[in-house]
């Protein structure tokens, strides 16, 4: 199985400032083929199901905002919230559905410093 | 609007069986890829299976395969999980979600999951 690893743990950033989190894929998810990385993420909030944030490594979902974006590629993955706002405070898992057996990163805490 | 009711979680011996059911609506159920993803309480998410929109294909995760099927009733709209030989380390709650077309798509509608207990 592909094995997902995301940094850090857990993120403390002052509102308004840029948040970063990162995602290593044990192998690549990289479709040579249709040049697509099968590479998503989510937000989950407490007592909430998870919320797909973006897909395709870099497509934000309909109704995300924009200071939510993905970049990166094959192996590496990056997740970034341009000006966290209060409501951006949640766990983030990143997700890959490259192979037939769906992993995900261990998530990432980002809080309000 | 898409709408994902999961039900039939509860508290179940170990060794016994549950059958968890996923009512679907608000988009054309056959056409898309379903997953049950599970996450024990405190922790992460972890894929449990997939089935293609067609019912056809169908995934499993180790820690479930040959204890746990993944089907669907296109008539009824619904995405089903039966559970058997159920263990301590299956509980969890167990999500039901959509993907956003095949199997290989990332899952766009999740629905409030079922809490599924394993003890004595």
């Amino acid at each position: 199985d592909i094995v997902m690893t995301q940094s850090p743990d857990s993120l403390a950033v002052s509102l308004g400032a840029r948040a970063t989190i990162n995602c290593k894929c044990s192998q690549s998810v990289l479709n040579n083929s249709n040049k697509k990385n099968y590479l998503a993420w989510y937000q989950q909030k407490p007592g909430q199901p998870p919320k797909l944030l973006i897909y395709w490594a870099s497509t934000r979902e309909s109704g995300v905002p924009d200071r939510f974006s993905g970049s990166g590629s094959g192996t590496d993955f990056t997740l970034t919230i341009s000006s966290l706002q209060g409501e951006d405070v949640a766990v983030y898992y990143c997700h890959q559905y490259y192979k037939n057996r769906w992993t995900f990163g261990q998530g990432t805490q980002v809080e309000i410093k | 609007e898409v709408q994902l009711l999961a039900s039939g979680g509860g508290l179940v011996q170990p060794g016994g069986s549950l059958r968890l059911s996923c009512a679907a609506s608000g988009f054309t159920f056959s056409n898309y890829a379903m997953i049950w993803v599970r996450q024990t309480p405190g922790k992460g998410l972890e894929w449990v299976a997939g089935i293609s929109g067609s019912g056809g294909l169908t995934y499993y995760a180790d820690s479930v395969n040959g204890r746990f099927n993944i089907s669907r009733d296109k008539s009824k709209n619904t995405l089903y999980l039966q559970m058997n030989s159920l263990r301590a380390e299956d509980t969890a709650v167990y999500y039901c979600a959509k993907g956003r077309v095949g199997l290989n798509s990332a899952m766009d509608y999740w629905g409030q999951g079922t809490l599924v207990t394993v003890s004595s």
